[in-house]
């Protein structure tokens, strides 16, 4: 079964540029999640999808940051313009689901972003 | 809210020598309690979990109680290797329609020959 994949890998970019990730989930996943993952701190939660519709995006700054997930299957996180303190390794994750039910989240391998 | 704490890195080792990681917790209501591993260029793994109190999570050696008196998850391994050097996080889930994890700030971990 194919992993969670993300691209680029890295990516190194000025202030006040923009800058664009892509998450393809596990296949037949409802659930998808992009964390936040600065240095010498644990993931955070940036927005969470169930399917197509956004369940929980309490903590992403959106003056800056956007996410879709059109066609219900793989998602796109954008930041514009990006800051400095947007550095950080961002962290796709998928499940089958959400709800009661304690479902395992799968994740890939991130995406180092570097902004000088 | 929910908050994880976990004991501060790096913790370095030797090999075979006996390994544990504290974390504690503070949330409402029953959550479910997990400790992730990132190894070097690697995303996040599930290592172990525990969804009640005074379940017992084990996987690969690895071994974690959850202790709801004292809102603990402590990691425990009894002789570890070197293959184990990696970044140890401790993460919490409540229940719910929107489920999810809040996560600690990582422990590394280095073990040496």
């Amino acid at each position: 079964e194919a992993g969670v994949a993300q691209s680029p890998r890295y990516k190194i970019i000025e202030k006040r540029q923009s800058v664009a990730f892509w998450c393809n989930p596990i296949s037949g996943h409802a659930t998808l999640y992009w964390y936040q993952q600065i240095l010498g701190q644990g993931p955070k939660l940036l927005i969470q999808f169930q399917n197509n519709g956004v369940v929980d995006d309490s903590q992403l700054p959106k003056d800056r940051f956007s996410a879709e997930r059109l066609k219900g299957v793989d998602s796109t996180l954008k930041i514009q313009p990006a800051k400095l303190e947007d550095s950080a390794v961002y962290l796709c994750a998928s499940s089958q689901g959400t709800g009661w039910t304690s479902y395992e989240q799968y994740f890939g391998p991130g995406t180092r972003l570097t902004v000088t | 809210g929910n908050s994880v704490t976990q004991m501060e890195g790096p913790v370095t080792l030797s090999e075979e020598a006996f390994l544990t990681i504290n974390c504690t917790y503070t949330a409402t209501g029953y959550p479910s309690l997990f400790w992730y591993v990132q190894y070097p260029g690697e995303g996040l793994q599930l290592l172990l979990k525990a969804t009640k109190a005074d379940d017992k999570g084990s996987n690969k050696g690895f071994e974690a109680t959850y202790r709801k008196e004292t809102t603990s998850f402590h990691l425990e391994k009894g002789s570890v290797q070197v293959s184990d050097s990696a970044v140890y996080f401790c993460a919490l889930r409540n229940t719910g329609t929107a489920s999810k994890l809040t996560f600690g700030t990582g422990t590394r971990l280095q073990v040496t020959l």
